[in-house]
């Protein structure tokens, strides 16, 4: 079945804690991105990727780090996260001519 | 800059009716993909309909319509003989290029009543 994980889905954790956001994809997608859902903000990206070892920052890159060794794989790492990025995130991926297709969210509480 | 605008925050119909969505955008890109989201109380964002910007076709899809208007800016949903089921959150959203950053619309939320 094609689709897009991430793991994990729920997390709570400290301010200061790094942790990272697993996204892998089984559609040989080369873009995929990241997104944040905060209450009337709506949805914004963080960084996105064109392919392997190619990532760029979208909107709201500041806390995050991004990697992309794997065409599968794009983990979003948050080195020393802080109440700030409570959110629900979503990664995506999409082939160049589709629609991208988003992972079922990670609801990420940091107190 | 580009910009998407859903100026309907939520929208309440009883079951059967139909219920169109608005969606304006603004871009200066010549060659653009629109698309619609549906989020349901689930969470998850499901893919429904992209458009490219020389595409003006309109599409029908089940209960499914998009109206795409390049002259007035507008990529327009309507969701015929609503349904319970049809209850969520529906984004409209722009990309300068398919796999590139998404900008997107607050959001319209549709309760169908029974």
């Amino acid at each position: 079945e094609a689709q897009v994980t991430q793991n994990p889905r729920y997390l709570i954790t400290v301010t200061g804690k790094k942790l990272t956001v697993t996204c892998s994809q089984n559609m040989n997608h080369e873009y995929m991105s990241w997104y944040r859902q905060d209450p009337g903000l709506g949805l914004r990206q963080i960084y996105y990727s064109m392919n392997v070892e190619v990532t760029d920052k979208g909107d709201v890159p500041e806390g995050y780090k991004v990697s992309r060794k794997e065409k599968r794989n794009f983990p979003l790492i948050l080195e020393s996260p802080s109440p700030n990025q409570t959110s629900l995130y979503f990664c995506a991926s999409s082939l160049d001519r589709e629609g991208q297709f988003f992972g079922p969210g990670t609801r990420l509480t940091v107190l | 800059a580009q910009k998407v605008t859903q100026a309907q925050t939520e929208i309440s119909v009883v079951e059967k009716e139909d219920v169109t969505l608005d969606c304006v955008y603004e871009t200066r890109d010549t060659t653009y993909y629109l698309f619609w989201y549906k989020q349901p109380p689930s969470g998850e964002l499901v893919f429904l309909i992209r458009r490219n910007s020389f595409d003006e076709q309109n599409e029908i899809s089940g209960r499914y319509s998009w109206n795409f208007q390049k002259s007035t800016s507008s990529f327009n949903f309507t969701i015929t003989a609503s349904q319970v089921v049809d209850s969520a959150v529906y984004f409209c959203a722009l990309s300068k290029a398919a796999g590139n950053k998404l900008t997107f619309g607050g959001g319209t939320r549709v309760l169908v009543k029974p």
